[in-house]
């Protein structure tokens, strides 16, 4: 059965730290892995990662896949209050039905 | 702006009362998604379609019906069948799908009176 699973399930940092947080995922065909951040509302995008070993940044975000071990990190360096979010990654499904399989997501919590 | 509207925001239902749920894009999306999450669960997947007049069943359709007359609108209509419908409801489309970026509306949050 195709899943997704995302570690830690929550986390709680001071300003200024950094958090890695993790993504493995077990998928038919895979394509690419994505990463949203969730504040109150609707997720919002983050990364598209579809090659190993290439990472993709974005301030102090970055994030990074390997396709080998099939897992995908993201970093976040710095932190502020305002990346206190819930984080999901999710990997289309392609066996036909082109569902996209969500983990249960990152709570994280940076405190000032 | 290009984007995806849900409403409404909240939405309150009696018992054994139908209720539906709005999303449209205007991102000329082909493919649309209704989610369902839960405190600790992550997204679960209710219903998509990958194209006008075409839909499939996700994990959790039971309770739940959809229609796509439009390539821009997707309701989503929770039944009195669904026996535990508080939730936030999210809706979503892609380019194409499967393979491309997701992009969610705001959500609609039903609660049951």
């Amino acid at each position: 059965e195709d899943k997704v699973v995302q570690s830690p399930l929550s986390l709680v940092v001071h300003e200024g730290d950094t958090v890695t947080l993790n993504c493995s995922y077990e998928v038919t065909n895979f394509r690419s892995l994505l990463w949203y951040k969730q504040e109150k509302k609707a997720p919002t995008f983050l990364f598209m990662l579809t090659s190993s070993g290439i990472e993709k940044k974005s301030g102090r975000l970055s994030s990074i896949l390997d396709k080998k071990e099939l897992f995908s990190i993201l970093n976040i360096t710095a932190t502020q209050t305002g990346d206190s979010a819930v984080y999901l990654c999710a990997v289309p499904e392609t066996s036909g039905t082109y569902k996209y399989i969500f983990g249960t997501g990152t709570r994280l919590k940076v405190l000032a | 702006d290009g984007g995806i509207t849900q409403s409404p925001k909240y939405l309150f239902r009696k018992e054994g009362q139908n209720v539906t749920l709005s999303c449209e894009q205007n991102l000329n999306h082909d493919a649309m998604y209704w989610y369902r999450q839960d405190p600790g669960q992550g997204l679960r997947l209710i219903y998509y379609s990958q194209i006008v007049n075409d839909f499939q069943k996700g994990d959790i359709a039971e309770g739940y019906s959809v229609s796509r007359e439009k390539k821009e609108s997707f309701p989503l209509t929770v039944t009195s069948a669904q026996k535990n419908p508080t939730a936030f409801y999210l809706c979503a489309s892609s380019v194409f799908p499967g393979g491309e970026t997701q992009y969610f509306g705001p959500g609609t949050r039903l609660l049951v009176l």
